[in-house]
């Protein structure tokens, strides 16, 4: 089976760093996706982790250990639009996605 | 270059109905996928096709589920007999060459009573 852990709620101030944590436990694995959702809107990709190490895309960097089945999202220079909640995605056999739980990030000004 | 789009954005319907949703990927996209979120918990992979092929299918519910995918372009999915579990958000995402980067629609909210 295959299953993701992710905080429930991470709450910070605007400008502050925020880091949302992943673990995960799959059958098989070829790399870890993170996603962006605000209220009633769609799942918007944010970045992709195939390799260990860290993917940094402007204000947000996703780090990978593989050995450790550990990911995390991080977030710089919070801004109030940040508010939403964020996805870890492991992909797995047959190119499909498992998402986890998600976590709510509220930034509070 | 227009997203995915997805019809209706909203259906409500009694149990025992049948409902139909649309999904169009964005041109050009082989790679379309359906997820469901239901109230409060994670999304969940339903199936994915490669054009008009079914490439997995191991997450749709059971039997009450039919997506297609006639000649590789938009996708249905059709719920039947509707369950008062099947109520939930739809999603469809679609991308080109990689899976890693999905581009997703607004979803259709779907409230069976």
């Amino acid at each position: 089976g295959q299953s993701l852990e992710q905080p429930s709620e991470v709450t910070a101030v605007e400008g502050a760093i925020v880091q949302i944590n992943c673990t995960y436990q799959t059958s098989g694995f070829y790399g870890l996706s993170w996603y962006q959702q605000h209220d009633g809107g769609a799942p918007t990709f944010l970045s992709y982790n195939g390799l260990d190490g860290l993917e940094e895309t402007g204000r947000f960097s996703s780090f990978l250990s593989r050995s450790d089945s550990y990911g995390y999202l991080l977030l710089q220079e919070l801004q109030m639009k940040d508010s939403a909640s964020y996805f870890c995605a492991v992909k797995g056999y047959g190119q499909n996605f498992v998402f986890g739980p998600g976590t709510r990030l509220s930034v509070l000004p | 270059e227009a997203g995915v789009t997805q019809f209706p954005s909203h259906s409500v319907i009694e149990k025992g109905q049948t409902v139909t949703l649309r999904c169009d990927p964005i041109s050009g996209h082989d790679n379309l996928y359906w997820y469901r979120r239901v109230m409060g918990k994670e999304i969940k992979f339903l199936l994915h096709f490669v054009k008009e092929s079914k490439q997995d299918e191991s997450g749709m519910p059971n039997n009450r589920f039919l997506a297609e995918r006639t000649g590789g372009t938009y996708s249905t999915l059709k719920v039947q007999p509707a369950e008062l579990e099947d109520s939930g958000v739809y999603f469809c995402a679609s991308s080109q060459d990689s899976p890693n980067e999905q581009f997703f629609g607004p979803g259709t909210r779907l409230t069976v009573l």
